[in-house]
């Protein structure tokens, strides 16, 4: 069946830093491919989406490209900010329930 | 306009009580979920109605009961309340007609469940 791994957390940056928080992913046929982030105390918000090899989801600074070579989903962004502070989950959705990874914890510091 | 709303945000009961959770959403999709959040963040899919029809029942006490009055709601009914039953319970909801996860879901805020 479809799985995806994710890096374990928690992971702690300093304002500015560049991250990264690797996600690679196992699937049967064409699977679109998610980033959603959990804010302290909300509900799971989608970040970004890609739905096709090569595509790259972003939105607010992140980026992730669907690499079908390598079966990954990488998040990054250049400049992380305090309010990036959260829990991460990558997640991916095929012909079967949407499948998500075990979250990665970000605190980011000033 | 809010697009999956839950009710009640927090809900604190003893152990062997009842409860209910609502969910709705404004969105016109046809499939709502359930999720359950535990303390380590891991997210685990309960329930899932497609139009009122269910469709995913993972394996989950029977205490746990979900109702589908029509597809903007999805309701979750807890019987005999137990301490490990404490968690955050997420409502979620996507368009298709089938289980598919190829279009993303949405998410409510979330109810924290404290049993005491």
């Amino acid at each position: 069946g479809n799985s995806v791994t994710q890096m374990e957390g928690p992971v702690t940056l300093s304002e500015e830093a560049f991250l990264t928080i690797n996600c690679t992913y196992t699937a049967t046929g064409y699977p679109s491919l998610f980033w959603y982030v959990q804010y302290p105390g909300e509900g799971l918000q989608l970040l970004l989406k890609a739905t096709k090899a090569d595509d790259k989801g972003s939105n607010k600074g992140f980026e992730a490209t669907y690499r079908k070579e390598t079966t990954s989903f990488h998040l990054e962004k250049g400049s992380v900010q305090v309010s990036d502070s959260a829990v991460y989950f990558c997640a991916l959705g095929g012909s079967e329930k949407l499948v998500f990874g075990k979250g990665t914890k970000l605190t980011v510091n000033p | 306009d809010t697009a999956v709303s839950q009710t009640p945000k927090y809900l604190v009961t003893q152990m062997g009580n009842d409860k209910s959770i609502k969910c709705e959403q404004n969105l016109g999709h046809d499939t709502m979920y359930w999720y359950k959040q535990d303390s380590k963040k891991f997210l685990k899919i309960m329930f899932s109605y497609n139009n009122k029809e269910l469709i995913i029942n993972e394996t989950v006490p029977n205490r746990f009961s979900p109702k589908s009055p029509d597809k903007a709601h999805l309701n979750l009914h807890i019987n005999s309340l137990e301490l490990g039953d404490s968690a955050v319970y997420f409502c979620a909801s996507s368009e298709g007609s089938d289980r598919g996860g190829y279009y993303g879901y949405t998410f409510g805020s979330g109810t924290r469940l404290t049993v005491v």
